[in-house]
């Protein structure tokens, strides 16, 4: 089975500190992504990665940036947390290619207070 | 550019009856996926069915169907026979040509009543 996990299931964090929230994947898939999930927005996607050392912007990569390097690791970071960063964080992995699906980790809750 | 309409924010279905999840798409691609997930209030996005753009059949995985409308740009999900565990949020979402991204919709909440 695909696996994939993220570090916490609910996180909360201070305005300004510096947030690490990490993805590890079990089945060697080239390509991560990092998403945010807000109600009525469904997600967006802010950064992936379709390789080690190699990323790419979503739609919404102001106030993140990301990390990958290991092929099973792919961190997101907000090195100045605000509130309005507050929200559901999901991670997913797929193979390289058309139209394989991605494997979602379990999210991560954050809350900046 | 690459769209996802889902104009059903929320949905109720009596337990065993049938129910569709709309889904409209936009895209330039002549070549795309169709995708719909499952969110149960657990978080966890599970992977439901896939729709090859030139798939000449409709996608089918168990009580699962993906009602494809080519030319109507629409992917509509049908789950026959409802269980109390389809209670969840559905998203539907399209990957063009290349098949790095995903687009998603804003999601469908469906509640199956006893």
């Amino acid at each position: 089975d695909v696996k994939v996990t993220q570090s916490s299931r609910y996180l909360v964090k201070r305005t300004g500190e510096k947030v690490f929230l990490e993805c590890v994947q079990d089945m060697d898939h080239e390509n991560m992504f990092w998403y945010r999930q807000d109600p009525g927005l469904g997600l967006r996607l802010i950064y992936f990665s379709y390789d080690v050392k190699m990323k790419e912007k979503g739609d919404i990569p102001e106030g993140y940036s990301v990390s990958r390097e290991k092929k099973e690791r792919f961190s997101l970071i907000l090195e100045s947390a605000s509130t309005n960063q507050t929200s559901m964080y999901l991670c997913a992995s797929s193979l390289r290619g058309s139209y394989y699906e991605q494997y979602f980790g379990p999210g991560t809750r954050l809350t900046v207070t | 550019a690459q769209k996802i309409t889902q104009t059903q924010p929320g949905m109720f279905v009596q337990e065993k009856e049938a129910v569709t999840l709309d889904c409209t798409y936009d895209t330039s691609d002549p070549s795309y996926g169709l995708f719909w997930y499952k969110q149960p209030s657990s978080g966890e996005m599970i992977f439901l069915i896939y729709q090859g753009s030139y798939d000449q059949q409709n996608a089918t995985e168990g009580r699962y169907s993906l009602n494809f409308q080519k030319a109507r740009k629409s992917a509509n999900l049908v789950i026959s026979a409802s269980q109390l565990g389809d209670s969840a949020m559905y998203f539907c979402a399209i990957s063009p040509q290349g098949g790095n991204q995903f687009y998603f919709g804003t999601g469908t909440s469906l509640t199956v009543i006893p």
